[in-house]
């Protein structure tokens, strides 16, 4: 078993619907991330995550640590969020390594 | 400032072939750290480094070497290719180990045939 398992690993919606994405996790983590991958290969970074609930225009990400669970949402799906979104647990002992879920990808169609 | 700069975009080698990818960053981030990436795999790391000076293994390093002779660098060297090392490979820094932000590179998309 994965120590990051995300899911589902692909979601179909239509424009407009309310998005979530699952991140559960198995081992102590400082912090968690999530990313984007856009369809030509890029990553970028969307939040990090401690404790609570951040909101960044359309996303929301929300963590519970004493559950071990993550989601990521996104209001008003619009086609141009059509990604790979991924959660990486950032290991709470030595270097403090991310381990990365296997990816969720996101098709919004109009 | 360019963030993560990460070359070749693509690379196609043969069994056996050596040569490097090249990481640079101009945030002065103190860690930085490669990865692999697989279908159907989450990214996995192949080494890191926290400062100048100073590098480790991750969970993937056979086949792989880095050094980081400055904060700027930190070069990826495949010794002797094999065609399990066909992967697309990541570069990425932040500021130090619970840095907020993860900064990747564009991704080199390599083939060993």
């Amino acid at each position: 078993k994965n120590e990051v398992e995300q899911s589902p690993q692909n979601l179909t919606a239509q424009e407009g619907e309310f998005i979530t994405i699952n991140c559960s996790y198995s081992v102590g983590i400082s912090a968690l991330h999530w990313l984007q991958q856009h369809p030509g290969g890029g990553i970028v970074s969307l939040f990090m995550l401690s404790s609570g609930k951040k909101k960044h225009g359309r996303l929301i990400a929300t963590i519970n640590i004493q559950e071990k669970h993550s989601s990521l949402h996104i209001t008003a799906s619009h086609p141009r969020d059509s990604a790979v979104y991924i959660c990486a647990a950032l290991i709470i002992q030595g270097a403090q390594k991310l381990v990365f879920g296997q990816g969720t990808r996101l098709t919004i169609n109009p | 400032n360019a963030g993560v700069t990460q070359t070749p975009k693509f690379q196609v080698l043969k069994t056996g072939q050596s040569m490097t990818l090249q990481c640079a960053q101009d945030m002065n981030h103190e860690y930085m750290s490669w990865y692999r990436q697989d279908p159907g795999m989450g990214l996995r790391l192949i080494h890191y480094s926290v400062g100048a000076g100073i590098t480790d293994q991750g969970e993937v390093p056979n086949g792989y070497n880095v050094s980081r002779s400055t904060t700027e660098d930190f070069p990826l060297r495949l010794l002797s290719a094999a065609p399990s090392q066909t992967s697309v490979y990541f570069c990425a820094s932040r500021l130090n180990l619970a840095g907020n932000t993860i900064y990747f590179g564009e991704g080199s998309w390599l083939t060993v045939v």
